[in-house]
């Protein structure tokens, strides 16, 4: 089946410096991926759409200068936190469509990065 | 844009129970509904799904149901197992966007 490799599944900075996080679909070529944040016992927001080849779509909220997307190729798209702070410790999921368009296709995600700033 | 609402937000059931979990969305656009189970630590499973064209859909002990008029849909397990228990999120998806919006999440606990 489809699968949504994320890299790496935790990590903790310090406050200030800048953490990437890697997505990658491993057995599929994904157009479009998705970056979604989840606090503790809460759901999974949206954060942006990433589109391979092209900028990055952002949900309302979402600051586009602090969560860099780059989607470089059809296996793989990375978000950058830049200068990180306390209040981005959270878990940051990744999904991709795995065939064709994701409008008609289901997503499958990644295991996710939990991200701990001290 | 779209809302998904999702009840109960805890369900606790004994082994061999039967445990439902309902949503209702809001953009009359939507025609695909996905169900996640995400344990501690990982990232949500895909377990089942439905399209608008499909009223009802079964995959073993799991099962949705879909009812476009009243914008329902619903997630049913039968015969549950401890190891069912995890976070349930159903999502919905609009025909003109590729955006998946998940409802709150339900926790499952089962119980031996």
């Amino acid at each position: 089946g489809a699968v949504v490799s994320q890299h790496p599944s935790w990590v903790i900075c310090k406050s200030g410096t800048s953490v990437k996080i890697e997505c990658r679909s491993l057995d599929f070529q994904a157009t479009t991926m998705f970056w979604y944040r989840q606090f503790p016992k809460q759901s999974l927001m949206l954060m942006a759409t990433s589109n391979e080849g092209s900028k990055a779509t952002y949900e309302q909220g979402v600051e586009k200068d602090k969560f860099l997307i780059n989607h470089a190729s059809l296996t793989l798209s990375t978000l950058t936190v830049t200068s990180a702070h306390p209040e981005d410790s959270s878990f940051y999921i990744c999904s991709a469509s795995s065939s064709g368009s994701s409008y008609n296709s289901p997503l499958h995600f990644g295991n996710g990065t939990r991200l701990t700033v001290t | 844009g779209e809302n998904v609402e999702q009840h109960p937000s805890t369900l606790s059931v004994q082994e061999g129970d039967s445990a439902v979990i309902k949503c209702t969305y809001s953009d009359s656009a939507s025609n695909y509904f996905p169900w996640y189970k995400q344990e501690l630590g990982k990232g949500p499973q895909l377990i089942i799904d439905i399209r608008s064209n499909v009223g009802e859909k079964k995959d073993q002990r799991i099962a949705v149901t879909l009812n476009k008029t009243a914008k329902h849909f619903s997630l049913h397990i039968t015969e549950t197992q401890p190891e069912d228990s995890a976070v349930y999120f159903c999502a919905a998806r609009s025909y003109n966007t590729d955006k998946l919006i998940f409802g709150t999440g339900t926790r499952l606990q089962v119980f031996p």
